[in-house]
Formats: C-alpha cells, structure tokens, sequence
C-alpha cells in the first residue's frame, strides 16, 4: 500500500492567514493526489483533484501544488476564513488500495 | 446533482454480517465512467477505502478486507450493497458510500452512517 504521510497534525492559525499542509507518498503518484475538507458530523468534501485542479465551486483561496518528485504535495489556504475550520485530508489514487493522509485538524487562534 | 444515501442497522453483534446499502438518486449507477466506493472512517481516526464497483459490476476491494467484504450493486433499484461478515468491534465506525471519477476522485459523497459492533 501507498503511505500518505501528512503533516502537520493540527494547527492554529488566525483569520487571514496563510496555511499550508504538506502530504508525503511513500511512492510516485505523479499527479493522482486530492485534497479534502470535513467538518464535524459531515462527510469529506473534495476540494482539489489531481493535484492541482480546483473543483467546481470551491473558493479560489484553496490550491494544492506537486513537487517534481511526484511524491511531495502541499495544501495552501491563501487567507483563512472562519468558514475554513476542518480536518483536511489528501487522498491518493495512483494504485490501489486508495489511500488517506492521516488529515490536518485546523483551528482558529 | 447525483445524491447518495446510506442506510442500514446502527448496531451489529460481534461475529455477524454487517449489511448496508447505498441509495442513488439523480444518477445511474450503470451508467457513466464511474466507481461507486465504500469507504470508512473509524471512531476520532482516518478515514479507509474499502473498495469499488465499477458501472460495469467489476469489484476491487482492499486486500486487508477481501476476505469478508462483498459489495455489489443492484440496477433495478439503483443501489450499492456492502456486506462485511464476522465482524469485531474493530469494525464500528462511520461508513460512507461515494462516487469517484474516473478512478479515485471522490466527487460526492453520501452523509455516512453510524455503525457500531457490540453484543
């Protein structure tokens, strides 16, 4: 299986911030790497696919971005809003079994 | 907008077969370049694929699974089914069915139900 290792964990921030997530595969994926948002008592909302594709209605302070390597990728919320408190998880596709980073928790400072 | 919903016992015995099935509505799940995946999320932990079925009825699963889980879908009615046998408490957690464009892209998710295992 693919490992997903993401970091940090949890983390506080202040509106307005910028926050970055990092996710680490254990292999190549090249592109096949989404991000996801959940909130308490919901089910996870992707908000960016392949890496880098921003889906349909989601605000465009969201961005991820893949290094060279395929195996490194980073979650940025550009100005963080109060909206934005969640869990966020990457999600890899590249082989199966399908994969989740262990989620980021984000809280207001 | 294709919308899902899961339903199904809220409790389990231990060593029984945990039965659930996944409503779809808006969608076909015959139809389209899409597989339609079960996936759960254990108590204050991450969330693990459990597998799929394609439109066409081919299944993947997660090897760490494979031997008790089955799902399958039922054209007539337009739903997911999941069966997972001899279960541990181990099993409780929050399932979820999804869609997944084309292969991994989770795009809609139903709002999960409650599973607990005990006796």
């Amino acid at each position: 299986d693919i490992q997903m290792t993401q970091s940090p964990s949890s983390l506080s921030a202040s509106v307005g911030d910028r926050v970055t997530i990092t996710c680490q595969a254990s292999q190549d994926i090249t592109n096949y790497l989404n991000w996801y948002q959940q909130k308490p008592g919901k089910a996870p909302k992707l908000l960016i696919y392949d890496a880098s594709h921003l889906e349909t209605g989601v605000p465009s302070r969201f961005s991820g971005t893949r290094s060279r390597s395929g195996t490194n990728f980073t979650f940025t919320v550009s100005t963080l809003q109060p909206e934005d408190i969640a869990t966020y998880f990457c999600q890899q596709y590249g082989n199966l079994p399908l994969t989740f980073g262990g989620g980021t928790k984000v809280e207001i400072k | 907008q294709v919308q899902l919903q899961e339903s199904g016992p809220g409790l389990v015995k231990p060593s029984q077969t945990l039965s659930l099935t996944c409503t779809v509505s808006n969608g076909s799940i015959s139809t389209g370049d899409y597989h339609w995946t079960w996936i759960r999320q254990l108590p204050g932990k991450g969330l693990e694929w459990l597998g799929y079925i394609y439109y066409s009825g081919v299944t993947y699963y997660n090897p760490s699974l494979r031997s008790r889980l089955t799902i399958s879908g039922d054209r007539s009615e337009n739903q997911l089914s999941l069966k997972l046998n001899s279960v541990t408490a181990a099993d409780s957690a929050v399932y979820y069915c999804a869609r997944a464009r084309p292969r991994g892209v989770l795009g809609q998710w139903g709002q999960g139900t409650v599973v607990t295992v005990s006796s």
